[in-house]
């Protein structure tokens, strides 16, 4: 079955530390995968998304991820978090080679940024 | 250029009523979706319209649940009869106009959170 596992419900991290949020999928055929970002009261914003290519792909606010076909993940990372970063961040899988419109999601990555 | 708009942002009805949701995609936009997302799970597809053609909605529950696209105006989601266990955070999303079923990326609004009492 197509699943998408975000495995870290919760994530604290200091601002300006390091950030990387971990994302697996299983998916029949090629994925698209996708990386949205949630802050309190507003929709899902698009950071970044992998259609095919370079496995590792710079998105919006300084935020990237790396696609590694042989563990099936696709985490999103950030050199240096900033307070505005707290927020809840989805990853999912959809579209590819069959043209699928039926994104998955994971169950989300709530994070907090400590000042 | 205005994103994806849904209204009411939140919205709270007895056991019984009718809930109607709507969604304007973003200009020029004419694909749309919704999902739901309940307490603690991810975000789950419903359905996919195109104007004035439901294209999929093998996620829609069986009853009480529809959904339409018109010529004219927003996507309306209408839940009949609501009850308890519909009370979620209903999404929509458009992506932009293509042959056929869409691939593209799917820009979502802000949500709106229903609560049944």
């Amino acid at each position: 079955a197509q699943s998408v596992t975000q495995p870290d419900i919760h994530i604290t991290v200091s601002e300006g530390a390091s950030l990387e949020l971990r994302c697996n999928y299983s998916y029949g055929a090629t994925p698209y995968l996708f990386w949205y970002v949630q802050s309190p009261g507003q929709g899902l914003q698009l950071l970044l998304k992998y259609f095919s290519g370079d496995t590792l792909v710079q998105g919006i606010k300084g935020f990237e991820a790396e696609f590694k076909r042989s563990q099936s993940s696709f985490n999103l990372r950030k050199p240096s978090v900033h307070w505005s970063d707290a927020a809840e961040y989805f990853c999912a899988v959809g579209g590819g080679t069959s043209g699928t419109y039926k994104y998955i999601f994971g169950t989300g990555t709530r994070l907090k940024v400590l000042a | 250029n205005a994103g994806v708009m849904q209204n009411p942002r939140h919205l709270v009805r007895r056991r019984g009523q009718e809930a109607r949701l709507r969604c304007s995609p973003m200009k020029g936009h004419s694909h749309v979706y919704w999902y739901r997302q309940l307490p603690e799970e991810g975000l789950k597809f419903m359905v996919y319209l195109q104007k004035e053609n439901i294209i999929d909605e093998s996620g829609m529950p069986k009853e009480r649940f529809s959904a339409e696209f018109p010529k004219e105006g927003p996507s309306i989601l209408r839940i009949q009869q609501v009850v308890r266990g519909d009370s979620a955070a209903y999404f929509c999303a458009s992506s932009p106009p293509g042959k056929g079923i869409s691939t593209d990326t799917q820009y979502f609004g802000p949500g709106t959170r229903l609560t049944v009492l």
